[in-house]
């Protein structure tokens, strides 16, 4: 399997709902990563976990709460949400950081809206 | 601090014709470049890294650290080519952290 996937695709929350995203993969890597993209932008990231701890926030809000459950999973708790938090949500996987194919995979993406 | 740039928001070629999409960069050491293409309602995904000098779909980049820059290039353009395409950079001292540039939309006319 070499694929990065994510659910659900599409979402519609409201600003006091409590929701999540998840990310999956089973290539091995022990990078995983979360970034936001607004149209026609390039991705922000938000989070890195290497070997499942989190070692990058690049100071996201509160509102966003990252899990990595084990080496194949990655999930992204939502919670009070704002309407400016509404884009494409990204997840990637790579191998470890030093190794020498380091190149990032990405998912499909979870259209996230916020009404 | 990194930095990528590419100084065309959109780029317009025709069918057959050769193409170019800029990227320059400013890093301090030896940093890696990549280029994603991101298609139509598609996943964005890895197109090019300079360590691995191979031509796919026809594209070709070549590191000019002299020049700091990076370009993508491509004889021939192809319709199918069509697409939204991100330069990226990851630093030694930045780890993982891949720095995108702003992305230039390629559309090859028929």
């Amino acid at each position: 399997d070499t694929e990065v996937t994510q659910t659900p695709k599409h979402l519609v929350m409201g600003m006091t709902n409590k929701k999540s995203l998840k990310c999956e993969q089973h290539m091995g890597h022990r990078a995983m990563y979360w970034y936001k993209q607004k149209a026609k932008k390039p991705p922000e990231l938000m989070f890195v976990y290497s070997y499942e701890k989190l070692s990058i926030n690049e100071s996201v809000p509160s509102r966003f709460s990252p899990e990595c459950p084990n080496s194949s999973l990655l999930n992204l708790h939502l919670h009070a949400l704002q309407p400016e938090d509404s884009a494409l949500y990204l997840c990637a996987s790579s191998q470890p950081i030093l190794a020498k194919e380091n190149e990032q995979y990405f998912g499909p993406g979870t259209r996230l809206t916020v009404t | 601090a990194q930095r990528v740039t590419q100084p065309e928001k959109l780029l317009s070629v025709f069918k057959g014709a050769p193409v170019e999409l800029k990227c320059n960069y400013s890093y301090s050491g030896s940093p890696e470049l990549f280029w994603y293409v991101q298609y139509s309602r598609q996943r964005l995904q890895l197109l090019l890294r300079h360590i691995s000098r191979e031509s796919i779909k026809g594209f070709t980049a070549d590191l000019n650290k002299g020049e700091t820059s990076f370009h993508l290039k491509k004889p021939f353009a192809q319709e199918e080519d069509s697409a939204m395409y991100y330069c990226a950079l990851r630093g030694g001292t930045s780890g993982s952290r891949l720095t995108f540039g702003e992305g230039t939309q390629l559309t090859v006319n028929p």
